[in-house]
């Protein structure tokens, strides 16, 4: 199957400081990926579709300032959260569908990034 | 905003024996996809139901899809310790692109 590489895996920052994470497709072109965030022995919940070339759509609650989100190219997005709290850490994942956008079609995650603010 | 429920929140088992899960969703779908995460890790991608299937089978996984009453299910026959995680259901809707999730089954298989 496809692949989507997320980076970092993990990442530990300081309360105040912005960290970025970047999703990669690799082998196919992505017009649309979304940002997830998963709280320990929750599920996942989407905050927001990042599309190519285009602002990002935020789901309800979620806050577009704290949490940036770029898709400059057709393989990559990015989602930088600002001022980091401790409040923040979570574990965020990234998915995408090639480039066709047929919705009958798989999404591909990432590995996922786990982020600690102390 | 999660899409629908699943029950049981948390299941234990003994190896061998058979697991299911099951899932229930909101609104029309195109496709009903369940995923694996063991603790602390990514996902990992099962089985995809469209929305004019009804049955689907992998290895020692079968998925069924109900649409008139809006619910999915996933067996795991004759289950082994590694099958423990958390199981996810996630659903596509008609017209849609984005996947959303349901609360998760965490599914623990004793040896």
């Amino acid at each position: 199957g496809a692949v989507v590489s997320q980076h970092p895996s993990w990442v530990i920052c300081k309360s105040g400081t912005s960290v970025k994470i970047e999703c990669r497709s690799l082998d196919f072109q992505a017009t649309t990926m979304f940002w997830y965030r998963q709280f320990p022995k929750q599920s996942l919940m989407l905050m927001a579709t990042s599309n190519e070339g285009s602002k990002a759509t935020y789901e309800q609650g979620v806050e577009k300032d704290k949490f940036l989100i770029n898709h400059a190219s057709l393989t990559l997005s990015t989602l930088t959260v600002t001022s980091a709290h401790p409040e923040d850490s979570s574990f965020y994942i990234c998915s995408a569908r090639d480039g066709t956008g047929r919705p009958n079609t798989e999404a591909f995650f990432g590995q996922g990034t786990r982020l600690t603010v102390v | 905003s999660q899409q629908g429920e699943e029950d049981p929140q948390a299941l234990s088992i003994q190896e061998g024996e058979n697991a299911t899960m099951n899932c229930s969703y909101k609104t029309s779908i195109n496709n009903l996809q369940w995923y694996r995460q063991n603790s602390g890790r990514g996902l990992v991608h099962l089985i995809l139901i469209r929305s004019n299937e009804r049955e689907k089978h992998s290895g020692r996984l079968r998925v069924t899809l109900d649409t008139s009453k809006k619910s999915s299910s996933l067996l795991i026959t004759a289950s082994r310790a590694a099958d423990t995680a958390s199981y996810f259901c996630a659903t596509v809707n008609t017209g849609g692109f984005k996947t959303i999730f349901g609360a998760g089954t965490r599914l623990f298989v004793k040896a």
